[in-house]
């Protein structure tokens, strides 16, 4: 298995510009996340979903969007980006039930994405 | 609002001691506990987990403690090794739920 991976691995954007952030597993999980991560902080989740056709909002929603028409996709949309956007997305996912009490999730390597 | 942080953010240990690290929670309603490392240029990654029905769960030179009456969980890493560098962060949960919550973060520097 791949896992999670997560294209671009970095992205410069001009202040304005659209672009959409990819995340594919293939662990078939069903429940994926999108954080955010700024410079020497923790994670901040901006979006999540737990199956094809549902997501949901987390603690940092304002000008991103997401999708999720399959289990193996959730990609993360920017629309006219900011330089407060500027950070490093991490995307997850984990299994509906796993082991008993184990609910980890599985991360991506992360977009780094710089807004000037 | 519920949060969970950590208490240092910074750590340095010498090459083959113990390394603590500490991590306090304010949700009462967070029944599960993750401690995850991310190494740098990395996403996170799992090391331990416990209930909060257990005080301690022990893995591969990292035990996980609990103390649920103050609401603080700390990671112990036995012998460090220089591959130990990285960032610790806690992280909770309420079982069913679907969000977790992170820590800020606990860097972790080994000196050879």
């Amino acid at each position: 298995n791949a896992g999670v991976t997560q294209t671009p691995k970095f992205r410069i954007l001009k202040i304005g510009q659209s672009m959409t952030l990819q995340c594919a597993q293939d662990m078939n999980h069903n429940y994926m996340y999108w954080y955010r991560q700024d410079p020497g902080m923790g994670l901040k989740l901006i979006y999540y979903s737990v199956g094809a056709g549902i997501t949901d909002k987390g603690e940092v929603p304002n000008g991103y969007n997401v999708s999720r028409s399959t289990t193996e996709d959730f990609p993360l949309r920017l629309e006219l980006a900011a330089p407060s956007q500027t950070s490093v997305y991490f995307c997850a996912s984990r299994p509906t039930a796993g082991a008993p009490w184990q609910e980890t999730q599985y991360f991506g390597p992360g977009t780094r994405l710089l807004v000037l | 609002g519920e949060s969970v942080g950590l208490h240092l953010p910074t750590l340095s240990v010498q090459e083959g001691d113990n390394s603590i690290i500490n991590c306090a929670y304010s949700n009462s309603a967070s029944d599960y506990f993750i401690w995850y490392k991310q190494e740098s240029g990395k996403g996170p990654q799992f090391i331990i987990d416990i209930r909060s029905n257990m005080d301690k769960r022990q893995g591969q030179r990292v035990t996980v403690l609990l103390n649920k009456t103050v609401k603080h969980l700390s990671l112990q890493i036995a012998a460090t090794q220089p591959g130990d560098s990285a960032v610790y962060f806690c992280a909770e949960k309420s079982t069913g739920g679907f969000k977790t919550i992170f820590g800020a973060g606990t860097r972790l520097f080994v000196k050879a």
